[in-house]
């Protein structure tokens, strides 16, 4: 099966900390995009980072990183510098081969806190 | 990033009518589009993939017939709830993929409410 597992259901942190979000998945394929999005309260789907499984470098965006361990099938958001903005819903997903087809996780509810 | 726009953003219909959701990818081709619908906080579900010009491809559990998907050109899909019901009040969000199906850019959603 083909799942995305994110265990934090609500975190919060304080502005200009950092925090950082948890995300496995389970795939059987070997090649794949990992994706991490950002659903704010107007429910708009913004993609934050993204990163192919065959690269071995983490990929970053400005404030945000990815820890991304292949053999464990772990792929973590870290959030430096948090910022009011930064409060949403965060959904880790991740499309299999070359399905297309998006599968998320069930998604992180985070309040940045002044 | 690619804009892509739905319509309408909200609708509120009595049980029984049909609905109609528009989505339009603005400034690029759209080989591909996906449906989602989205329960109050929680996650995506994939209902369908669509390719121009070909039947929509349905995920398993939801009804072909009741969720009608047309896909008639680059730039335009639509989805259809046919004879819709409460239950099916839902937030429906589409997105749309060029050449490359790894990258998606969503539409801003659709809430239904059904009375």
């Amino acid at each position: 099966a083909q799942t995305v597992t994110q265990s934090q259901p609500e975190m919060s942190v304080q502005e200009a900390e950092t925090v950082t979000l948890s995300c496995t998945y389970d795939t059987s394929e070997n090649n794949y995009y990992l994706f991490w999005y950002k659903q704010p309260p107007s429910r708009q789907m913004i993609l934050v980072i993204r990163q192919e499984a065959y690269k071995q470098q983490n990929a970053t965006e400005n404030r945000f990183s990815v820890n991304f361990q292949k053999a464990a099938k772990s792929f973590s958001l870290k959030i430096s510098d948090s910022q009011l903005g930064d409060t949403a819903m965060y959904f880790c997903a991740f499309i299999p081969g070359n399905t297309g087809k998006l599968i998320f996780g069930q998604g992180t509810t985070l309040q940045v806190k002044p | 990033g690619a804009v892509v726009s739905q319509h309408p953003s909200w609708v509120i219909c009595k049980s029984g009518t049909s609905v109609k959701i528009e989505c339009r990818s603005l400034d690029f081709q759209a080989t591909t589009m996906f449906w989602y619908r989205q329960f109050p906080k929680q996650s995506l579900m994939l209902m369908a993939t669509s390719n121009e010009g070909s039947k929509a491809t349905y995920e398993q559990g939801v009804e072909k017939d009741k969720f009608l998907i047309n896909h008639a050109s680059l730039t335009l899909s639509t989805l259809t709830v046919t004879s819709a019901h409460p239950e099916d009040s839902s937030f429906y969000i589409c997105s749309a993929a060029g050449t490359t199906r790894e990258t998606q850019y969503f539409g801003p959603g659709t809430r239904l409410l059904v009375l």
